[in-house]
């Protein structure tokens, strides 16, 4: 089974406090995706990365970055987390034009 | 831009077709696909549709129509652990870019 592991299902921290948020995938897969899901917003694109060291940005990349050393592990960080990036972080990955696996998700909190 | 358009929600009951439709504004465009998502769920993979035409995976079934710029996703025989989020989603930048819409919930009512 493809398996795609984020770090923690739950994360509170505070304002101006830098996190790393951490996924990995067991199935050798290209392409690695980060999303937030906010209700009535969808899931919405922050980052991807297609190879190792390569990413584009997504639709909402602003206060964000992110880090691909390694093919299996995707890390998404926020320099200095505000308030409204209070979400749901979610992680998958795939070959390319094939379906996505997705991670559990990371409810982060910001206070 | 890109921009992918589902309605919010839709209800029916047990038994019923329910088809929900996906237009979307999109340049490089290479496939469509739909994810399900149940409450506290992570997004599963439905199907996929790069070409024009219907896909049909037992109860479910997924059309696209390239010119039109649409496609929906047909749930038949509705039971009630059908009740979740379903997210059409555009495949673009040689299949590497994956984008969502916005989501359209459904209810399976008794």
């Amino acid at each position: 089974d493809v398996k795609v592991t984020q770090s923690s299902r739950y994360l509170v921290k505070r304002t101006g406090e830098k996190v790393f948020l951490e996924c990995v995938q067991d199935m050798d897969h290209e392409n690695m995706f980060w999303y937030r899901q906010d209700p009535g917003l969808g899931l919405r694109l922050i980052y991807f990365s297609y190879d190792v060291k390569m990413k584009e940005k997504g639709d909402i990349p602003e206060g964000y970055s992110v880090s691909r050393e390694k093919k299996e592990r995707f890390s998404l960080i926020l320099e200095s987390a505000s308030t409204n990036q209070t979400s749901m972080y979610l992680c998958a990955s795939s070959f390319p034009r094939a379906e996505a696996f997705f991670g559990q998700g990371t409810r982060l909190t910001v206070v | 831009g890109q921009s992918l358009e589902q309605p919010s929600e839709v209800t029916a009951v047990e038994g019923a077709i329910v088809q929900i439709n996906c237009t979307y504004q999109t340049s490089g465009f290479y496939g469509l696909s739909w994810y399900q998502q149940h409450d506290g769920g992570a997004p599963t993979f439905l199907s996929y549709n790069a070409l024009d035409g219907l896909e049909e995976t037992g109860r479910f079934s997924s059309f696209l129509s390239r010119s039109d710029s649409y496609g929906y996703l047909l749930l038949q025989e509705l039971q009630m652990k059908d009740s979740a989020s379903y997210f059409c989603a555009v495949a673009k930048a040689a299949g590497n870019k994956l984008t969502f819409g916005g989501g359209t919930r459904v209810l399976v009512k008794p």
